[in-house]
Protein backbone atom coordinates (compact mmCIF):
# COMPACT_ATOMS: atom_id res chain seq x y z
CA UNK A 1 0.00 0.00 0.00
CA UNK A 2 1.20 3.58 -1.18
CA UNK A 3 1.72 5.74 1.99
CA UNK A 4 3.16 9.12 2.78
CA UNK A 5 4.31 9.48 6.56
CA UNK A 6 4.70 13.11 8.24
CA UNK A 7 5.13 13.99 12.06
CA UNK A 8 1.96 15.68 13.00
CA UNK A 9 3.33 18.25 15.12
CA UNK A 10 2.51 20.37 16.04
CA UNK A 11 6.17 22.11 15.25
CA UNK A 12 6.51 25.52 16.86
CA UNK A 13 9.46 28.15 15.80
CA UNK A 14 9.93 31.63 16.50
CA UNK A 15 8.84 34.38 14.03
CA UNK A 16 11.87 34.88 11.26
CA UNK A 17 13.27 31.37 12.06
CA UNK A 18 13.24 27.99 9.99
CA UNK A 19 10.89 25.57 9.56
CA UNK A 20 11.73 22.41 8.41
CA UNK A 21 8.84 19.86 7.28
CA UNK A 22 9.96 16.91 6.45
CA UNK A 23 7.76 13.84 4.16
CA UNK A 24 8.71 10.12 3.63
CA UNK A 25 7.31 7.84 1.09
CA UNK A 26 7.14 4.05 0.26
CA UNK A 27 6.29 3.74 -3.66
CA UNK A 28 9.25 4.26 -5.40
CA UNK A 29 7.99 5.03 -8.16
CA UNK A 30 6.47 8.21 -7.13
CA UNK A 31 7.37 10.63 -10.07
CA UNK A 32 5.92 14.14 -8.24
CA UNK A 33 5.55 15.45 -4.92
CA UNK A 34 3.73 18.85 -3.80
CA UNK A 35 3.25 20.83 -0.80
CA UNK A 36 -0.27 22.13 0.34
CA UNK A 37 -1.12 24.61 3.06
CA UNK A 38 -4.07 24.25 5.15
CA UNK A 39 -5.50 26.53 7.18
CA UNK A 40 -8.26 25.75 10.13
CA UNK A 41 -11.38 25.52 8.45
CA UNK A 42 -10.21 25.77 4.74
CA UNK A 43 -9.48 23.62 1.85
CA UNK A 44 -6.26 22.73 0.94
CA UNK A 45 -3.75 24.97 -1.38
CA UNK A 46 -0.96 24.18 -3.67
CA UNK A 47 2.43 25.77 -2.52
CA UNK A 48 5.15 23.98 -3.90
CA UNK A 49 5.31 21.01 -6.27
CA UNK A 50 9.04 18.93 -7.30
CA UNK A 51 9.76 15.77 -9.29
CA UNK A 52 13.58 16.16 -9.88
CA UNK A 53 16.25 15.69 -7.07
CA UNK A 54 17.53 18.64 -5.16
CA UNK A 55 16.18 21.94 -4.42
CA UNK A 56 13.23 24.19 -6.02
CA UNK A 57 13.24 27.26 -3.89
CA UNK A 58 10.08 29.60 -4.23
CA UNK A 59 10.63 32.64 -2.42
CA UNK A 60 10.94 31.74 0.90
CA UNK A 61 9.63 28.38 0.46
CA UNK A 62 12.62 25.76 -0.90
CA UNK A 63 11.30 21.72 -1.69
CA UNK A 64 13.89 19.77 -1.37
CA UNK A 65 13.61 15.87 -2.83
CA UNK A 66 15.84 12.71 -2.68
CA UNK A 67 14.99 10.25 -4.35
CA UNK A 68 17.26 7.65 -3.19
CA UNK A 69 15.91 7.87 0.52
CA UNK A 70 12.29 8.55 -0.79
CA UNK A 71 12.43 12.03 1.45
CA UNK A 72 11.23 15.35 0.67
CA UNK A 73 11.02 18.46 2.27
CA UNK A 74 9.52 21.80 2.95
CA UNK A 75 11.89 24.64 4.29
CA UNK A 76 10.53 27.88 5.30
CA UNK A 77 12.34 30.41 5.35
CA UNK A 78 11.88 34.05 7.95
CA UNK A 79 8.85 32.33 9.15
CA UNK A 80 5.68 34.42 9.81
CA UNK A 81 2.94 33.79 11.92
CA UNK A 82 0.36 33.75 9.06
CA UNK A 83 2.34 30.58 7.84
CA UNK A 84 0.61 29.12 10.61
CA UNK A 85 -1.20 26.08 8.93
CA UNK A 86 -1.16 22.41 8.45
CA UNK A 87 1.42 21.26 5.90
CA UNK A 88 0.30 18.81 3.51
CA UNK A 89 2.81 16.32 1.49
CA UNK A 90 1.51 14.55 -1.45
CA UNK A 91 2.70 12.25 -3.93
CA UNK A 92 1.94 10.77 -7.51
CA UNK A 93 2.87 7.92 -9.56
CA UNK A 94 3.30 8.58 -13.16
CA UNK A 95 -0.27 8.72 -15.46
CA UNK A 96 -3.66 8.29 -14.33
CA UNK A 97 -2.97 8.19 -10.56
CA UNK A 98 -4.36 9.98 -7.93
CA UNK A 99 -2.78 12.40 -5.45
CA UNK A 100 -1.64 10.12 -2.01
CA UNK A 101 -1.89 12.96 0.89
CA UNK A 102 -0.01 12.52 4.15
CA UNK A 103 -1.86 13.17 6.68
CA UNK A 104 -0.18 16.60 7.57
CA UNK A 105 2.11 18.34 9.91
CA UNK A 106 0.76 21.30 11.90
CA UNK A 107 2.95 23.77 12.04
CA UNK A 108 2.97 27.19 14.68
CA UNK A 109 4.82 30.14 14.26
CA UNK A 110 5.27 32.24 17.41
CA UNK A 111 5.94 36.13 17.16
CA UNK B 1 -15.07 28.88 -13.65
CA UNK B 2 -12.53 30.88 -12.08
CA UNK B 3 -12.28 28.10 -8.95
CA UNK B 4 -13.48 25.00 -8.18
CA UNK B 5 -16.96 25.56 -6.54
CA UNK B 6 -18.59 23.10 -4.39
CA UNK B 7 -22.64 23.09 -3.02
CA UNK B 8 -23.58 23.09 -0.57
CA UNK B 9 -21.19 24.24 1.75
CA UNK B 10 -22.50 22.46 4.99
CA UNK B 11 -25.15 19.71 5.40
CA UNK B 12 -26.57 18.71 7.91
CA UNK B 13 -28.76 15.00 7.48
CA UNK B 14 -30.98 12.43 10.07
CA UNK B 15 -28.87 9.46 9.85
CA UNK B 16 -30.24 7.06 6.91
CA UNK B 17 -30.88 9.60 4.73
CA UNK B 18 -29.44 10.10 1.06
CA UNK B 19 -27.57 13.34 0.40
CA UNK B 20 -25.94 14.83 -2.74
CA UNK B 21 -22.86 16.90 -3.31
CA UNK B 22 -21.74 18.79 -6.37
CA UNK B 23 -18.51 20.00 -7.16
CA UNK B 24 -18.40 22.08 -10.59
CA UNK B 25 -14.72 21.92 -12.08
CA UNK B 26 -12.14 24.71 -13.53
CA UNK B 27 -13.27 25.08 -16.64
CA UNK B 28 -10.98 22.80 -19.27
CA UNK B 29 -9.91 20.70 -16.41
CA UNK B 30 -10.19 17.00 -17.38
CA UNK B 31 -9.55 15.20 -14.44
CA UNK B 32 -11.88 15.67 -11.28
CA UNK B 33 -11.31 13.68 -7.94
CA UNK B 34 -13.44 13.72 -4.52
CA UNK B 35 -11.79 13.20 -0.96
CA UNK B 36 -12.84 12.90 2.19
CA UNK B 37 -11.52 14.31 5.36
CA UNK B 38 -12.61 13.27 8.55
CA UNK B 39 -11.91 15.92 11.57
CA UNK B 40 -8.05 16.18 12.33
CA UNK B 41 -7.09 13.81 9.73
CA UNK B 42 -5.96 13.80 6.28
CA UNK B 43 -7.29 13.49 2.97
CA UNK B 44 -8.84 10.37 2.13
CA UNK B 45 -9.43 9.32 -1.70
CA UNK B 46 -12.22 8.61 -2.78
CA UNK B 47 -12.95 8.72 -6.60
CA UNK B 48 -11.20 9.70 -9.42
CA UNK B 49 -12.11 10.65 -13.19
CA UNK B 50 -10.46 11.67 -16.37
CA UNK B 51 -11.99 12.26 -19.69
CA UNK B 52 -13.91 9.53 -20.95
CA UNK B 53 -12.11 6.98 -19.01
CA UNK B 54 -13.67 4.55 -16.45
CA UNK B 55 -13.88 6.31 -13.36
CA UNK B 56 -10.84 5.22 -10.53
CA UNK B 57 -13.55 4.18 -7.92
CA UNK B 58 -10.67 2.22 -5.58
CA UNK B 59 -11.08 4.88 -2.44
CA UNK B 60 -14.90 4.18 -2.57
CA UNK B 61 -15.49 2.94 1.32
CA UNK B 62 -19.03 0.99 0.42
CA UNK B 63 -21.44 0.42 -1.75
CA UNK B 64 -23.19 3.14 -0.22
CA UNK B 65 -21.04 5.91 -2.33
CA UNK B 66 -21.56 6.67 -5.61
CA UNK B 67 -20.54 9.37 -7.91
CA UNK B 68 -21.02 10.34 -11.37
CA UNK B 69 -19.63 13.24 -14.00
CA UNK B 70 -21.29 14.33 -17.33
CA UNK B 71 -18.58 14.87 -19.74
CA UNK B 72 -15.62 17.15 -18.54
CA UNK B 73 -17.57 19.15 -15.89
CA UNK B 74 -19.99 18.58 -12.89
CA UNK B 75 -19.63 15.62 -10.49
CA UNK B 76 -21.99 14.66 -7.92
CA UNK B 77 -21.17 12.42 -4.89
CA UNK B 78 -24.17 10.78 -3.64
CA UNK B 79 -24.00 8.76 -0.31
CA UNK B 80 -27.16 6.44 0.91
CA UNK B 81 -28.24 5.50 4.22
CA UNK B 82 -26.06 7.81 5.54
CA UNK B 83 -24.39 6.81 9.06
CA UNK B 84 -22.59 8.83 11.48
CA UNK B 85 -19.08 8.03 10.53
CA UNK B 86 -19.80 9.80 6.94
CA UNK B 87 -19.51 13.12 9.19
CA UNK B 88 -16.51 14.60 7.45
CA UNK B 89 -15.54 17.44 4.65
CA UNK B 90 -15.92 16.19 1.52
CA UNK B 91 -13.32 18.34 -0.97
CA UNK B 92 -13.53 18.00 -4.55
CA UNK B 93 -10.44 18.95 -6.94
CA UNK B 94 -9.66 19.36 -10.58
CA UNK B 95 -6.04 19.81 -12.56
CA UNK B 96 -5.51 19.50 -16.38
CA UNK B 97 -4.94 15.75 -17.80
CA UNK B 98 -2.28 13.89 -15.43
CA UNK B 99 0.05 12.98 -18.37
CA UNK B 100 3.12 11.14 -17.48
CA UNK B 101 5.87 12.96 -16.89
CA UNK B 102 3.80 16.38 -16.32
CA UNK B 103 3.79 18.02 -12.80
CA UNK B 104 0.08 18.79 -12.02
CA UNK B 105 -1.06 19.97 -8.85
CA UNK B 106 -4.83 19.92 -7.90
CA UNK B 107 -7.01 22.92 -7.19
CA UNK B 108 -9.57 22.33 -4.58
CA UNK B 109 -13.19 23.43 -3.62
CA UNK B 110 -14.22 24.83 -0.17
CA UNK B 111 -15.72 21.62 0.72
CA UNK B 112 -18.96 20.47 1.65
CA UNK B 113 -18.85 19.99 5.66
CA UNK B 114 -21.09 16.72 6.16
CA UNK B 115 -22.94 16.22 9.36
CA UNK B 116 -24.73 12.89 10.02
CA UNK B 117 -26.86 13.86 13.53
Amino acid sequence: QKEVEQNSGPLSVPEGAIASLNCTYSDRVSQSFFWYRQYSGKSPELIMSIYSNGDKEDGRFTAQLNKASQYVSLLIRDSQPSDSATYLCAVKNSGNTPLVFGKGTRLSVIA
Amino acid sequence: GAGVSQSPSNKVTEKGKDVELRCDPISGHTALYWYRQRLGQGLEFLIYFQGNSAPDKSGLPSDRFSAERTGESVSTLTIQRTQQEDSAVYLCASSLAGQVGAVVGYTFGSGTRLTVV
